[in-house]
């Protein structure tokens, strides 16, 4: 089975600031990943597929890359709605698609 | 617009059963897979099991295996998810996610695109 880690677990961070969460995978996986922002309470919501590419209706100022083993979602100048928790998916082992153990981004 | 609501939560005994509804609208439904995902009280995402579209093929996690049955019925765009078996450790909230599938590069790539908001299960004596 694939396993993700991802780092940090918890990161303090100001309005403005630019962000950098990493997701590792215990073996390649390609550009088989994708990122989702979850904020309590609420479902998850796609950020992003394919390890890069955008999906619709989602901010410029997230991005994403990486492929192989290691990953990185980027928030560009973070807003005061980004504070929330991320997972990183693997897409790799069709349909079995786990998660990352999350990082939370908090309001330093 | 795209909606997936889950419905068929509640509180049951340890060894209990409970059966989940997952109703679509806005799209066609009998065209997509379909997942199930769990999250624990304060713990991260699990995935728990997925349909594919005509209901030929299913998968379940290790962890619930043998205990629930995902099925679907597409006349009535609804995904289901009978839980029997019950232990502590399903609590949870349980979402049902659609899947999509998109070609990047010439590559097929399938995730989940549209998720509902939630039903809590609590398996508690």
């Amino acid at each position: 089975d694939i396993q993700l880690t991802q780092s940090p677990s918890f990161l303090s961070a100001s309005v403005g600031d630019r962000v950098t969460i990493t997701c590792r995978a215990s073996q390649g996986i390609s550009s088989y990943l994708a990122w989702y922002q979850q904020k309590p309470g609420k479902a998850p919501k796609l950020l992003i597929y394919a390890a890069s590419t955008l999906q619709s209706g989602v901010p410029s100022r997230f991005s994403g890359s990486g492929s192989g083993t290691e990953f990185t979602l980027t928030i560009s100048s973070l807003q005061p709605e980004d504070f929330a928790t991320y997972y990183c998916q693997q897409l790799n082992s069709y349909p079995r698609f786990t998660f990352g153990p999350g990082t939370k981004v908090d309001i330093k | 617009q795209v909606q997936l609501v889950e419905s068929g939560g509640g509180v049951v005994q340890p060894g209990g059963s409970l059966r989940l509804s997952c109703a679509a609208s806005g799209f066609t439904f009998s065209s997509y897979g379909m997942h199930w995902v769990r999250q624990a009280p304060g713990k991260g995402l699990e995935w728990v099991a997925f349909i594919r579209y005509d209901g030929s093929n299913k998968y379940y996690a290790d962890s619930v295996k043998g205990r629930f049955t995902i099925s679907r019925d597409n006349s009535k765009n609804t995904l289901y998810l009978q839980m029997n078996s019950l232990r502590a450790e399903d609590t949870a909230v349980y979402y049902c996610a659609k899947e999509a599938i998109t070609m990047v590069q010439g590559v097929d790539y399938y995730y989940m695109d549209v998720w509902g908001k939630g039903t809590t299960v609590t398996v508690s004596s």
